[in-house]
Order: C-alpha cells, then sequence, then structure tokens
C-alpha cells in the first residue's frame, strides 16, 4: 500500500466551477499535514497546511479526518492560472523527510 | 532575500559516471534536505543534512551521498550512475532540523544516457 494515494486526474473542470481533490495516508501517526502546488517544470511550493478543525485560504479550503487518515482540497470559482499538479503532503510519525503523493493534476478550461 | 538556489540547472550523464549536485538554503536556514522526483511521480526524501551531518534518510542506495559545509550550502553526490537515476533533483531548504516548513529551490534535472 502506498503511504500516500492520490487520484492521478487530470480533472478538466470549466473556469469558475468548484473542483475537490482527496488522499489518503497509511501512517496513521502522521502529525503534519499540507498540499502542495506544482506547475510544469517547477518546482512544488506550499498552498496551504491542513488542520484537524479544516481551514481556509481564499478560494481554497483543506479538511483533514484523522480518523479515515483522509485529507481533502476544495478549489472554489477555479481560474486557469489554477492548472497545475496537486500534491498531497504527510510529514512526521517516525517518517524521514516529507511524504508525497503523486500528485493530482488539475486542468482548467476556459 | 535570495531563496533557494540549485546548480546546475540540467545536467546530462553517460551511464556509470559520477555527479555533484549543489545547493544553496535560503537566509536563515540551517537545514537541507535532497529529494529526487522521476517523470510522472511525487519528490522521493533522499536525505537530509543539519549540522553538517546526514540525519535522515529515505530508502537510497549508497551510491547516493551528500555533504553539508559550515555556510550550511549542501552537495549531493550520486556515484555508478543507473538509466534510472535520470530525474528532477529538488532540494529543500528549512531551519533547524525540522522537514516541515521548507522551501524548494528549482530543481537540477538529471539525464542519464
Amino acid at each position: 500500500r502506498k503511504e500516500v494515494e492520490q487520484d492521478p486526474g487530470p480533472f478538466n473542470v470549466p473556469e469558475g466551477a468548484t473542483v475537490a481533490f482527496n488522499c489518503t495516508y497509511s501512517n496513521s501517526a502522521s502529525q503534519s499535514f499540507f498540499w502542495y502546488r506544482q506547475d510544469c517544470r517547477k518546482e512544488p511550493k506550499l498552498l496551504m497546511s491542513v488542520y484537524s478543525s479544516g481551514n481556509e485560504d481564499g478560494r481554497f479550503t483543506a479538511q483533514l479526518n484523522r480518523a479515515s487518515q483522509y485529507i481533502s482540497l476544495l478549489i472554489r470559482d477555479s481560474k486557469l492560472s489554477d492548472s497545475a499538479t496537486y500534491l498531497c503532503v504527510v510529514a512526521g510519525g517516525g517518517a524521514d523527510g516529507l511524504t508525497f503523493g503523486k500528485g493530482t493534476h488539475l486542468i482548467i478550461q476556459p | 532575500d535570495a531563496g533557494v538556489t540549485q546548480s546546475p540547472t540540467h545536467l546530462i550523464k553517460t551511464r556509470g559516471q559520477q555527479v555533484t549536485l549543489r545547493c544553496s538554503p535560503k537566509s536563515g536556514h540551517d537545514t537541507v534536505s535532497w529529494y529526487q522526483q522521476a517523470l510522472g511521480q511525487g519528490p522521493q526524501f533522499i536525505f537530509q543534512y543539519y549540522e553538517e551531518e546526514e540525519r535522515q534518510r529515505g530508502n537510497f542506495p549508497d551510491r547516493f551521498s551528500g555533504h553539508q559545509f559550515p555556510n550550511y550550502s549542501s552537495e549531493l553526490n550520486v556515484n555508478a550512475l543507473l538509466l534510472g537515476d535520470s530525474a528532477l533533483y529538488l532540494c529543500a531548504s528549512s531551519f533547524n532540523g525540522a522537514s516541515t516548513e521548507a522551501f524548494f529551490g528549482q530543481g537540477t534535472r538529471l539525464t542519464v544516457v
């Protein structure tokens, strides 16, 4: 079983729509959770941290369900510039470094 | 304020050769982690250097080694290159031995032929 699993997509979504991604993680002792964004042939950049209480940053909302070991990201009113790969990341719990999922590829269409 | 810088940006090597990649961390950061990202995959943790020592290591063979200098910059060395070592090598800098709150460099794209 992969440590962090994501649907690779691609997700083709019209501009202005709402899109949701999910990921699951296998290490129940993981302590920190993040979503990173990676544009084509660029480095990953931190989009937002994910907290058990849920957190929102503008059009982006992240949720963590520790019992189900499940993390989600919701993007509202999607923009063309949201087209990218979104990487689910966990850390801690005895694992070294950051553990990345393969990423979910999002394409926003005009 | 310079971010994380890596050199070179691109590199082509022949199977069996050795390669050295370099990373300068973000100003104020003292910890450097290295990741390998193969095409279509997420980054995989190679190792982390803090206080000039390897502190953590992922599931990579001994062909992968590194070093951290007193100015916190770091090198990644890969010996006996294999075709499968072709990937984007990312350096991430952070503070005080942490893995989180990490900033990534633009990466070095290594092609082994």
